[in-house]
């Protein structure tokens, strides 16, 4: 059974520091999902990680994947308030190259970003 | 312009009744699924169905009963509630079922809080 973990799952940072969320995960994927989640909404996607090495940023966040270690890392540059969320990492099983949609999330990470 | 909605947004009601959440979503996409989102925020996939089929059953009591009309809509019936249920169900969409390239990214609705009393 496919097991999803992230750490740290609660993160309290200080305005314009740098933080990393990990995700391990324990069977061979190559698609992952970074989701963020505020207090009460949806899952809004971040970003798709399709591929060994793949590296996505967009704003202060930065996402990367490396299959062989079964780890994808976020990175927050320069936290602002505005970051502050649950964050969610999910994995794909796919079987043979083909995949299903099963998606196994993490526990989530919850951020609070301090003035 | 919603892309994935669901009805009820909240949904307050008595053990041993029977509820239903209804899903739409206007994306094009043909596979549609149900998530359970625990009081601890843990997400778990439920069901999947690709162009009203079937596709992924999780474990779940069988007092949960999708139903997808149309590949646009996925509804999730529930029998003989308990406190347990209490829980809030996202729907979600995807394209590229089956895809051995491409993403699935799957876009999510606003979600519907159930409490059961």
């Amino acid at each position: 059974e496919l097991k999803v973990e992230q750490n740290p799952l609660f993160l309290s940072m200080q305005e314009g520091k740098n933080y990393t969320i990990y995700c391990n995960y324990s069977t061979t994927s190559d698609r992952l999902y970074w989701y963020r989640q505020d207090p009460g909404k949806s899952l809004e996607s971040l970003f798709v990680l399709l591929s060994n090495g793949a590296v996505k940023q967009e704003g202060r966040l930065m996402a990367s994947l490396d299959t062989k270690a079964r780890l994808s890392t976020l990175h927050i540059t320069a936290a602002v308030h505005d970051l502050s969320a649950t964050y969610f990492c999910a994995v794909d099983i796919n079987a043979g190259g083909t995949s299903y949609g099963k998606l196994t999330f993490g526990q989530g990470t919850i951020l609070t970003v301090h003035p | 312009d919603t892309a994935v909605s669901q009805t009820p947004k909240y949904l307050v009601t008595q053990m041993g009744n029977d509820k239903s959440i209804k899903c739409e979503q206007n994306l094009g996409h043909d596979t549609m699924y149900w998530y359970k989102q625990d009081s601890k925020k843990f997400l778990k996939i439920m069901f999947s169905y690709n162009n009203k089929e079937l596709i992924i059953n999780e474990t779940v009591p069988n007092r949960f009963s999708p139903k997808s009309p149309d590949k646009a809509h996925l509804n999730l019936h529930i029998n003989s509630l308990e406190l347990g249920d209490s829980a809030v169900y996202f729907c979600a969409s995807s394209q590229r079922f089956g895809s051995s390239s491409g993403d699935l990214e799957q876009f999510f609705g606003p979600g519907t809080r159930l409490t059961v009393l």
